[in-house]
């Protein structure tokens, strides 16, 4: 089993819908996540960080953590063809920026 | 935050070359620094990570290896590339949590 499990996708949204991006793990000791997004040929940027369980939230985009379950969320509202690329989720223990674990990414598509 | 500068951003080099790599990090002094490939559908594969300068750890056996001659550079190598060794290649540094991403390398071995 996967420490991180992501669905790849493709995820096709028409612009404007609300997205929905997943990651569930298996490492109970995780405490950081991040979501990272990524165009085609570009390196990974940083999109939202959280620590432990809750929300967070920068403009369209809202980061849940549920550690009862093992389950990260990132929410785009209002979604936007600019916003067609792959999210990477990925999460380290108490050590922090120390070896973080990445889902495979979920390549994402909003259409006009 | 931190800038990851990393060249060369798309390399071709035969099979049974050497390979070098070379990430610089700006911003942020005594970071954590990776290196990840990436393969389609596969997502990011830690390759290697150092703590500081000298301290490298390995995370998979593979054709390649890794050094950090000072604080904020990070060298990727290989005395005899395969074609296997073929991706996207990312350097990162971490400061506390977060890490920051290059740009990326594509690297085709032929």
């Amino acid at each position: 089993q996967k420490e991180v499990e992501q669905d790849p996708g493709p995820l096709s949204v028409p612009e404007g819908a609300i997205v929905s991006l997943n990651c569930t793990y298996s490492n109970s000791a995780f405490q950081y996540f991040m979501w990272y997004r990524q165009y085609s040929r570009k390196g990974p940027e940083l999109l939202m960080y959280t620590y432990s369980s809750g929300n967070k939230e920068d403009g369209r985009f809202t980061a849940q953590v549920d550690k009862s379950s093992k389950y990260i969320s990132l929410f785009i509202r209002d979604s936007q063809p600019s916003d067609s690329a792959t999210y990477l989720c990925a999460m380290s223990g108490p050590g922090g920026g120390n070896k973080l674990t990445f889902g495979t990414g979920t390549q994402l598509k909003v259409e006009l | 935050s931190q800038t990851i500068h990393q060249w060369p951003a798309t390399l071709v080099q035969p099979v049974g070359s050497p390979l070098s790599l070379e990430c610089t990090v700006e911003g942020t002094s005594n970071p954590n620094l990776y290196w990840y490939r990436q393969a389609a559908g596969r997502g990011l594969q830690l390759l290697f990570y150092s703590v500081g300068i000298g301290q490298i750890s390995s995370e998979v056996p593979q054709n390649l290896s890794a050094s950090r001659p000072q604080d904020r550079q990070f060298i990727l190598s290989s005395k005899k590339l395969l074609l296997s060794d073929s991706g996207f290649y990312l350097c990162a540094g971490a400061d506390r949590t977060e890490a920051f991403f290059g740009q990326g390398t594509r690297l085709t071995v032929v």
